[in-house]
């Protein structure tokens, strides 16, 4: 399964509100009615974190300006208001299709 | 605290070997699948392999099949990646993750370890 991510980069001014597209070759949506989508986010200098797993479900701590949607081959990661934290490289990722798990590019998210 | 803590890695000429190390604490490790995700410098996320709770299913990527071989010791609650024949491009940094235990739902690779470099050169 290929993801592709858009855009690849994204400038956006603190307070506003920010979007990224996932889309996969194939649908990720299971016979159990699950979408199996991951979202992560890379901070400069540090490990992969996770934030959204199966589509739309926020991980433990992850601020609830972030959300996830979508079904099948297409899904959005939002962010409500941008902070001067959430810079980084955003990756989605796939584990319904495995092997192999696949990553989406990366979009980096700046502060404009 | 729960953490994955990576040890291992460093400079190794081509066809070398290199074994990486991640040990767990203060989290749930014996039942969960684990995988290896590695980024080549300036790069995105690649993953490498996944073993079961067990150690008894393993898969790989395509490029390092036949050369690396994922292991667990759950006495000692570590994850191993043992890599042979070395190639420039292997040269990453190395993530140990956790993904759902072999009976629960699944939630994400929920813990990532620090990373390790490797790095490929004669």
């Amino acid at each position: 399964i290929v993801m592709i991510q858009s855009p690849l980069s994204l400038p956006v001014t603190p307070g506003e509100p920010a979007s990224i597209s996932c889309r996969s070759s194939q649908s990720l949506l299971h016979s159990d009615g699950y979408n199996y989508l991951d979202w992560y986010l890379q901070k400069p200098g540090q490990s992969p974190q996770l934030l959204i797993y199966l589509g739309s479900n926020r991980a433990s701590g992850v601020p609830d300006r972030f959300s996830g949607s979508g079904s099948g081959t297409d899904f959005t990661l939002k962010i409500s208001r941008v902070e001067a934290e959430d810079v980084g490289v955003y990756y989605c990722m796939q584990p319904a299709q495995a092997p192999p798990y696949t990553f989406g590019q990366g979009t980096k998210l700046e502060i404009k | 605290e729960a953490q994955l803590v990576q040890s291992g890695g460093g400079l190794v000429q081509p066809g070398g070997s290199l074994r990486l190390s991640c040990a767990a604490s203060g989290l749930t490790f014996s039942s969960n699948y684990m995988h290896w995700v590695r980024q080549a410098p300036g790069k995105g996320l690649v993953w490498v392999s996944r073993i079961n709770g067990d150690g008894s299913d393993k898969i790989y990527a395509d490029s390092v099949k036949g050369r690396f071989t994922i292991s667990r010791d759950n006495d000692k609650n570590t994850l191993y990646l043992q890599m042979n024949s070395l190639r420039a491009d292997d040269t990453a940094v190395y993530y140990c993750a956790r993904d759902r235990p072999y009976s629960g739902s699944y939630n994400g690779f929920d813990y990532w370890g620090q990373g390790t470099l490797v790095t490929v050169s004669s």
